[in-house]
């Protein structure tokens, strides 16, 4: 079936740092793909996506690509703040769009 | 940016007892779902629910759960007798339409704990 693999966390990193996320997947046809974050006490927030092979989706400085001959959608920032103290889940949607399928989360803490 | 709403943010409960969890989607959304996450585990699929049936449940959506949407604002999950292996945070979410153009919006969650 499908499913999503991600870094274990936590990660922590001090401010200014470069990040990476590892995100890899299983899956049948042409996912979507998905990262989200979970701010604390909020919901989680979709953060960006992917929809097809080689697809870049960016968003608050964060990019990652939807890489098909690795099966993979790495998160990665250039230079992270205080700000980006999360959990961040790596999704995929299936061909048939009827649900996301999860991750199980990356903590990642950022040290002024 | 409109919000869905989860109450209570947390619930403790015996085991064998019944619960209710509470979520307020987008007023304008078709499209409802239930998910939730185990301590240190993955973010798990429930149930979506579209035009007041369920459309699709995992496996873990057994006999002992339910969905409804009693007055066309609240979504709620009820788990009939809950076990210990229930506690998790379970998150609601709503969406206008289906699809991965579709932006899914969530709830802050509602950890459940069963002693």
């Amino acid at each position: 079936g499908n499913s999503v693999t991600q870094m274990e966390g936590p990660v922590t990193l001090s401010e200014e740092a470069f990040l990476t996320i590892n995100c890899t997947y299983t899956a049948t046809g042409y996912p979507s793909l998905f990262w989200y974050v979970q701010y604390p006490g909020e919901g989680l927030q979709l953060l960006l996506k992917a929809t097809k092979a080689d697809d870049k989706g960016s968003n608050k400085g964060f990019e990652a690509t939807y890489r098909k001959e690795t099966t993979s959608f790495h998160l990665e920032k250039g230079s992270v703040q205080v700000s980006d103290s999360a959990v961040y889940f790596c999704a995929l949607m299936d061909s048939s769009a009827s649900k996301i399928i999860f991750g199980s989360g990356t903590r990642l803490s950022i040290r002024p | 940016e409109p919000e869905v709403t989860q109450t209570p943010s947390h619930q403790v409960t015996q085991m064998g007892q019944e619960v209710i969890l509470r979520c307020v989607p987008i007023s304008n959304h078709l499209y409802f779902y239930w998910y939730r996450q185990i301590l240190g585990q993955k973010v798990e699929f429930l149930v979506s629910f579209y035009n007041n049936e369920i459309s699709e449940k995992s496996e873990i959506f057994d006999d002992q759960f339910s969905v409804e949407r009693p007055d066309g604002s609240n979504f709620t999950l009820k788990i009939r007798s809950t076990k210990l292996e229930d506690s998790a945070m379970y998150f609601c979410a709503s969406s206008l339409d289906r699809g991965a153009n579709e932006k899914l919006f969530f709830g802050s969650g509602t950890q459940l704990s069963v002693l």
